[in-house]
């Protein structure tokens, strides 16, 4: 079954580490996404891609890190410049302009 | 510019009762619109989507959703709620025409046994 596999799901760290989030999908699909849930605030988008090896920022990039060497992955790392990590991160693909997203089940990271 | 308002953060309902769930949006061209079901610690799922076609749109799960162009809106509707359907519901408008996806803030509903 194509899908999006996002892992770990739980993740834990302590404050100053950077971390990568992994995200693949069989989906062959061009888009890719990042997206942080808070409680109460809805989705945030950190970054996306729509094409290989090209990225743009979302609302929230700072403190974050992609790329996409493959059509397949589009990992995210949080760095130490991140001042509040603590999240649920979503990640996501698509086929493009106004086609629907498909999501990961979501890494939740603690960083304490 | 697209902007999409769900009026409502927490709706409750009883079981057996109708779901209705309020999305309003705004575009300066024509708009596709989605609503998403997301369960705790899940990742979101399409519920169903409107793309020009049918105003009317039926769903997973028995919902639906009616595309009102003199209204802006978008609601989403089940005649009859099911402890099952507890969950955060999140209405999202983008266009065929830019990269542009904006999510409502998301209703959660709560089902009353």
């Amino acid at each position: 079954d194509g899908g999006i596999t996002q892992s770990p799901k739980y993740l834990f760290r302590k404050e100053g580490q950077n971390v990568t989030l992994s995200c693949e999908q069989n989906l062959n699909h061009d888009a890719m996404y990042w997206y942080r849930q808070d409680p109460g605030q809805g989705l945030r988008l950190i970054y996306y891609s729509q094409i290989v090896n090209d990225f743009q920022k979302g609302d929230i990039a700072e403190g974050y890190s992609v790329s996409r060497e493959k059509k397949e992955s589009f990992p995210l790392t949080v760095t130490s410049a991140q001042k509040n990590p603590t999240a649920f991160y979503l990640c996501a693909s698509s086929l493009g302009f106004g086609s629907p997203l498909h999501f990961g089940n979501g890494t939740r990271l603690t960083v304490t | 510019a697209q902007s999409v308002t769900q009026l409502g953060s927490h709706v409750s309902v009883s079981e057996g009762a109708l779901v209705l769930l309020r999305c309003n949006y705004s575009s300066s061209v024509p708009p596709y619109l989605f609503w998403y079901v997301q369960y705790p610690n899940q990742g979101l799922q399409l519920l169903l989507k409107y793309t020009s076609a049918a105003t009317l749109v039926k769903g997973i799960n028995g919902f639906e959703a009616e595309f009102k162009k003199s209204e802006t809106s978008f609601h989403l509707t089940k005649p009859s709620a099911h402890m099952s359907d507890a969950a955060e519901y999140f209405c999202v408008v983008t266009t065929n025409r830019d990269d542009k996806i904006i999510f409502g803030k998301g209703t959660r509903l709560h089902i009353l046994p």
